[in-house]
């Protein structure tokens, strides 16, 4: 019953630090992305994926980069922290694209902190 | 650009009472439009989904309808729980197929 499954939910990152935010699902699904998530504005899009092998950039790609080797695991990597990279980060699927109407399915977050 | 807005940011009321919470988006292209419950340090989780062609979607005590002329949606919540206490977010699908979001609307209901 786990869906999508975030790690780690809390990180202290240094200025200039790299870590990966790691995003995994058992549900097979196609479509995943990541969002991050800012006081008083909506959630905005960062990468997402179409299926195994297949990324593309959303609204905010910007020192972020991601990969998809498989159809369960969707890390996002911070190559380079900055203060205005302290967010929360949310990973998200679902069956299909999010065009087709199909429920999307989010982790419970992870709260990112730059200093 | 589409632009997704909710008023109010925050929203008391005593339980019991019905209410109803309101999302605009600017842009009347869009292929649907969703609700969503956020929980304090918890994830997103849809409550409706109406599409384009619809005019609302009913689930329990929450309804939502969609008035794509004049960009607008609203969620009715009838006789509110303290369970319900959350945030709550809209999101409609662009042009461009991408979720657009609005900042959300806190929502507390008193005992």
């Amino acid at each position: 019953n786990a869906g999508v499954t975030q790690t780690p939910k809390f990180q202290v990152l240094k200025t200039g630090q790299s870590m990966t935010l790691q995003c995994a699902q058992d549900m097979n699904h196609e479509y995943m992305s990541w969002y991050r998530q800012d006081p008083g504005m909506g959630l905005r899009l960062i990468h997402y994926s179409v299926g195994a092998g297949i990324t593309d950039q959303g609204e905010v790609p910007n020192g972020y980069n991601v990969s998809r080797s498989t159809t369960e695991d969707f890390p996002l990597r911070l190559l380079s922290a900055a203060p205005s990279q302290t967010s929360v980060y949310f990973c998200a699927s679902s069956p299909g694209q999010i065009s087709s109407g199909n429920t999307i399915y989010f982790g419970e977050g992870s709260w990112l902190t730059v200093v | 650009k589409q632009e997704v807005t909710q008023i109010p940011a925050a929203l008391s009321v005593p339980e019991g009472e019905n209410l109803v919470l309101n999302c605009s988006f600017t842009d009347s292209a869009i292929y649907n439009l969703q609700w969503f419950r956020q929980d304090p340090g918890k994830g997103l989780t849809s409550l409706l989904l109406i599409q384009s062609s619809q005019r609302e979607q009913t689930s329990g005590r929450l309804n939502a309808s969609l008035d794509k002329s004049s960009g607008r949606s609203t969620l009715y919540i009838a006789a509110s729980q303290p369970g319900d206490s959350a945030t709550y977010l809209c999101a409609v699908k662009d042009s461009n197929y991408q979720l657009i979001w609005g900042a959300g609307t806190k929502l507390i209901i008193k005992p």
